[in-house]
């Protein structure tokens, strides 16, 4: 099955700053990969998403690359804020297996003032 | 137009014993899916339902199983319960096979 790694597992930055969250994943069939941001206590919510036919995609301050060749993809998260402190986790998941996510292991950003 | 909904928020039970689990998907949302999420780590799929059936699994023993009904809530049941299924278990529902997911605010379980 797949299989998601991410890193790094914790990421401290100062405020202004950018954050650079990495994962790779093991099944060249998975074409839908989602980031989830989740805060102490409260469920994953969807930050944005990409699909295997698009290299990048951007919304605001937030960006993901994606490389299908080396099956990896990125989290840009550009003018950190203290409010970006949180876990995020990346997904994959192929699309005839309708939302059935692999999940990273987490990063902890830690967005100091 | 609510979101995922679920019930209870938190519960404690003993080792042996039953719990179950409830989900009310987004508006719209005919797919229901379950996580679950041991403290520190990333979700992990436990099975999917839709039209009331048990459309994929993931890698759960046949203590979890669940139940799709007509109106898509659906509910999640764990039996003979083990202290290491102690977790936030999450619904996700989305539409048909869009791979589109969200989650409702989960369910804290504690085995005692």
């Amino acid at each position: 099955g797949e299989n998601v790694e991410q890193h790094p597992s914790t990421l401290s930055v100062q405020e202004g700053d950018s954050a650079v969250i990495k994962c790779t994943y093991s099944d060249s069939a998975s074409n839908y990969f989602p980031w989830y941001k989740q805060e102490l206590g409260k469920r994953p919510q969807l930050i944005i998403d990409i699909r295997s036919n698009v290299g990048e995609k951007k919304d605001q301050r937030i960006a993901v690359t994606l490389n299908k060749t080396a099956k990896h993809f990125s989290l840009h998260i550009t003018e950190t804020q203290p409010e970006d402190s949180a876990v995020y986790f990346c997904a994959a998941s192929f699309s005839w297996a309708g939302n059935m996510l692999t999940f990273g292991g987490g990063t902890r950003l830690m967005v100091k003032p | 137009d609510a979101g995922v909904t679920q019930s209870p928020t938190h519960l404690i039970k003993t080792r042996g014993q039953q719990v179950t689990l409830r989900c009310s998907p987004k508006s719209g949302h005919d797919t229901v899916s379950w996580y679950q999420q041991a403290l520190g780590q990333g979700p992990q799929f436990i099975f999917q339902y839709y039209e009331e059936e048990e459309r994929q699994r993931g890698n759960f023993p046949d203590r979890f199983s669940g139940h799709q009904f007509p109106n898509y809530s659906s509910e999640l049941n764990v039996n003979a319960l083990l202290l290491g299924d102690s977790a936030l278990y999450l619904c996700a529902s989305s539409e048909g096979d869009s791979p589109t997911i969200y989650f409702g605010e989960g369910s804290w379980l504690t085995v005692v």
